[in-house]
């Protein structure tokens, strides 16, 4: 059962916000989770963006623009990235990842197209 | 500047073996935990497995895709991580990335370049 749900695909113009989804499996509760992100652009190793689990438990990676934030939509259990301002190099694949039952768990990516 | 640095990685038949290392600089290794995630050729990212530090036991945990066949290791003298790979399937085919976690907030902060693994015929 796979653990984390991210869209494959997801488009915006520049300028504009895009909000990518981390949904969590039935039964397990994003409010009690810390959800990480990381941003990979072809041939180079992720880098850490953020985690968010509530207001008062967040961190911002160093030196990621503050126009990469994170939130949680409690009713469709699920973890957000939220990037406003969109610019051609935030072209990437988008991976959310959570600590559950001993293991470090992957989302399958979201490919952010910006054109 | 602090480096993971990945070695070992080839071409290995299928049930064969392989030894992963990284090399780790500009940091104190010994208070990290570390991590082996690995990307198999256009698809996501998949933890492979962790080591804590020496106050946490070295304890180990594995995705059970490679419980019983892969080993994670580590030599603090010479800030060095090992990933012992056996009994490969093709699908373990992949670049193997070594990953730091952040000391006392455990999340994975640096990774190196990774090598590549390959287990074909």
């Amino acid at each position: 059962q796979v653990v984390l749900t991210q869209p494959a695909s997801l488009s915006a113009s520049p300028g504009a916000s895009a909000s990518l989804t981390c949904t969590l499996r039935s039964g397990i509760n994003v409010g009690t989770y810390r959800i990480y992100w990381y941003q990979q652009k072809p041939g180079s190793p992720p880098q850490y963006l953020l985690r968010y689990k509530s207001d008062s438990d967040k961190q911002q990676g160093s030196g990621v623009p503050s126009r990469f934030s994170g939130s949680k939509d409690a009713s469709a259990n699920a973890g957000i990235l939220l990037i406003s301002g969109l610019q051609s190099e935030d072209e990437a694949d988008y991976y959310c990842m959570i600590w559950h039952s001993s293991a470090w768990v992957f989302g399958g990516g979201t490919k952010l197209t910006v054109l | 500047e602090v480096q993971l640095v990945e070695s070992g990685g080839g071409l290995v038949q299928p049930g064969g073996s392989l030894r992963l290392s990284c090399a780790a600089s500009a940091f104190t290794f010994s208070d990290h935990y570390m991590d082996w995630v690995r990307q198999a050729p256009g698809k996501g990212l998949e933890w492979v497995g962790r080591i804590r530090n020496k106050a946490d036991s070295y304890t180990t945990e594995y995705a059970a895709s490679v419980k019983g066949r892969f080993t994670i290791s580590r030599d603090d003298s010479k800030n060095s991580l090992y990933l012992q790979m056996n009994s490969l399937k093709t699908e373990d085919t992949a670049v193997y990335y070594c990953v730091r976690e952040g000391y006392g907030d455990y999340y994975m902060d640096v990774w190196g370049k990774g090598t590549t693994v390959t287990v074909s015929s």
